[in-house]
C-alpha cells in the first residue's frame, strides 16, 4: 500500500531535550516536505526536500533541521526543543514527475507537547 | 509571495444543506489548486485537484470546485452535506512548474459541522 509514515504518533517531551521524528514514504516520490499544523494558522511549511541531499528552508524553519540521506526517509530533528513547537507535524511526499502530479500525499500526524 | 485567504472559519450546517467554501488566492502566475479535508483525528486526504482544463472539478464524496481565474477563486462545493461531512477543509495552492514536486501553500482551515 503506498503511503507514508512516521514516528512516533504522540509524543511528550521536555524544553531542551533532542528529538527526531522519522518520516518514510514507500512511494520513490522525490519531494519530501514537513509542515506543522497550528489552530487558526493552517498548516506552514518548515522544511523540504527536491531530492536525496538537497533541503532547503521553508516558512517556518527556526527550531528544526532536517536530512536526506536516502530518498525514501526524510526526518526532522528538533535539536533543543521549547514549548513553541508544541505543535502537530505533517510529513509529505510527492512526485516531480513524470508524470508531473504535485499532488502532496501526507502522513498521519505527530503530536508534539513540549513541557 | 503567494497566500491563500479562506474567508469562513468555522461554518455550521444542518444534514441535506448546500455547502460552499471560500477560497481566494494571490500570485501571478500559474496555479495548481487543492482542497484537502482533514477529519478528526486523521491526516489530511485530497479531496479534489485542480491543474488546467475544464474550471469545474469533481472529486470524492460529491464534492466540486470551481476555478475562476478572473477572481482567483477556487471554491468548494457540495449541493447535500451529510453528517459525515463534519471536518477540517484546507484549500492550498501552488505554482505550476514542471516536475517541481511544489510547495503548498495552504489557507487557514475552514471547520465544518453538519448537525444530523
Amino acid at each position: 500500500e503506498a503511503q507514508v509514515t512516521q514516528n512516533p504518533r504522540y509524543l511528550i517531551t521536555v524544553t531542551g531535550k533532542k528529538l527526531t521524528v522519522t518520516c518514510s514514504q514507500n512511494m520513490n516520490h522525490e519531494y519530501m516536505s514537513w509542515y506543522r499544523q497550528d489552530p487558526g494558522l493552517g498548516l506552514r511549511q518548515i522544511y523540504y526536500s527536491m531530492n536525496v541531499e538537497v533541503t532547503d528552508k521553508g516558512d517556518v524553519p527556526e527550531g528544526y533541521k532536517v536530512s536526506r540521506k536516502e530518498k525514501r526517509n526524510f526526518p526532522l530533528i528538533l535539536e533543543s526543543p521549547s514549548p513553541n513547537q508544541t505543535s502537530l507535524y505533517f510529513c509529505a511526499s510527492s512526485s516531480r514527475g513524470p508524470p508531473v502530479s504535485n499532488e502532496q500525499f501526507f502522513g498521519p500526524g505527530t503530536r508534539l507537547t513540549v513541557l | 509571495a503567494q497566500s491563500v485567504s479562506q474567508h469562513n472559519h468555522h461554518v455550521i450546517l444542518s444534514e441535506a444543506a448546500s455547502l460552499e467554501l471560500g477560497c481566494n488566492y494571490s500570485y501571478g502566475g500559474t496555479v495548481n489548486l487543492f482542497w484537502y479535508v482533514q477529519y478528526p483525528g486523521q491526516h489530511l486526504q485530497l479531496l479534489l485537484k485542480y491543474f488546467s482544463g475544464d474550471p469545474l472539478v469533481k472529486g470524492i464524496k460529491g464534492f466540486e470546485a470551481e476555478f475562476i481565474k478572473s477572481k482567483f477563486s477556487f471554491n468548494l462545493r457540495k449541493p447535500s452535506v451529510q453528517w459525515s461531512d463534519t471536518a477540517e477543509y484546507f484549500c492550498a495552492v501552488n505554482a505550476a512548474g514542471s516536475g517541481t514536486g511544489g510547495k503548498l501553500i495552504f489557507g487557514q482551515g475552514t471547520e465544518l459541522s453538519v448537525k444530523p
